[in-house]
C-alpha cells in the first residue's frame, strides 16, 4: 500500500513556456502533500507544503508566483513550473502524508530539463 | 534550531564488509526518525524508522538502526554490504512529531568488489 505516482517521469520544455507536474496517492487520501526540489549529488529541498483545499505553504526564497500548487483533491497536487528557465532544470520529487499520519510516502520523481 | 547531520559524503565498502552510515540531529524534543536510499533517477524508498518503543529498529534489505538519545544520533548499519546496497542513504527526521521532514545531505555509498 502507500504508492505515489509522477507524471511526466521526464519532461523537456523551452526557456519561457510552463509545465506542470502531476502527483497521485494511488491507494490512501492524502490531506498533505509535499514538493521537493533535489539538484544533482545534493540532498532534497522542501519547496512548499500543501493540504487538500487550502493555498499551499511554500518555504522561504520559494517563488510562489513561479511554483504554482494546487491540491484540489485528497488523491492529487500538481506543481506548475511557469515560465521555466534554464536553471530550473532539476529532479522534483512529491511525498504524501495521510491525516494525522507522521510518514510521508515519496513518488519516483519528475526530472525536469529546460532548455 | 533543529538540524541533521550526516558526514562524509561518499562511502566505500567493500563487499561483504560492515556498512555504517552515522546521523545526528539536534533537538529538544523528541523526534521521529527515518532512513531512506534513492537508486538513480528514482524517489526515495524507506528503509526503516524510529518513532517510539524499542531503539533498535530493523528495516528492509538486512538494514538497522539504533536511536541513542544521549548521543542525539541514529547510526544505520548492515552487517555486510552486497553490490546492489550501492545508492543514496539520507537520513530524515520529523521534529515537533509531525510530518514536516528534514533531510541530512545524504551518503552516496559504493560497493567494492
Amino acid at each position: 500500500g502507500a504508492v505515489v505516482s509522477q507524471h511526466p517521469s521526464r519532461v523537456i520544455c523551452k526557456s519561457g513556456t510552463s509545465v506542470k507536474i502531476e502527483c497521485r496517492s494511488l491507494d490512501f487520501q492524502a490531506t498533505t502533500m509535499f514538493w521537493y526540489r533535489q539538484f544533482p549529488k545534493q540532498s532534497l529541498m522542501l519547496m512548499a507544503t500543501s493540504n487538500e483545499g487550502s493555498k499551499a505553504t511554500y518555504e522561504q526564497g520559494v517563488e510562489k508566483d513561479k511554483f504554482l500548487i494546487n491540491h484540489a483533491s485528497l488523491t492529487l497536487s500538481t506543481l506548475t513550473v511557469t515560465s521555466a528557465h534554464p536553471e530550473d532544470s532539476s529532479f522534483y520529487i512529491c511525498s504524501a502524508a495521510g491525516q494525522g499520519s507522521y510518514e510521508q510516502y515519496f513518488g519516483p520523481g519528475t526530472r525536469l530539463t529546460v532548455t | 534550531a533543529q538540524s541533521v547531520t550526516q558526514l562524509g559524503s561518499h562511502v566505500s565498502v567493500s563487499e561483504g564488509a560492515l556498512v555504517l552510515l552515522r546521523c545526528n540531529y539536534s533537538s529538544s524534543v523528541p523526534p521521529y526518525l527515518f532512513w531512506y536510499v534513492q537508486y538513480p533517477n528514482q524517489g526515495l524508498q524507506l528503509l526503516l524508522k524510529y518513532t517510539t518503543g524499542a531503539t533498535l529498529v530493523k528495516g528492509i534489505n538486512g538494514f538497522e538502526a539504533e536511536f541513542k538519545k544521549s548521543e542525539t544520533s541514529f547510526h544505520l548499519t548492515k552487517p555486510s554490504a552486497h553490490m546492489s546496497d550501492a545508492a543514496e542513504y539520507f537520513c530524515a527526521v520529523s521534529f515537533y512529531g509531525n510530518n514536516r521532514l528534514a533531510f541530512g545531505k545524504g551518503n552516496q555509498v559504493v560497493v567494492i568488489p
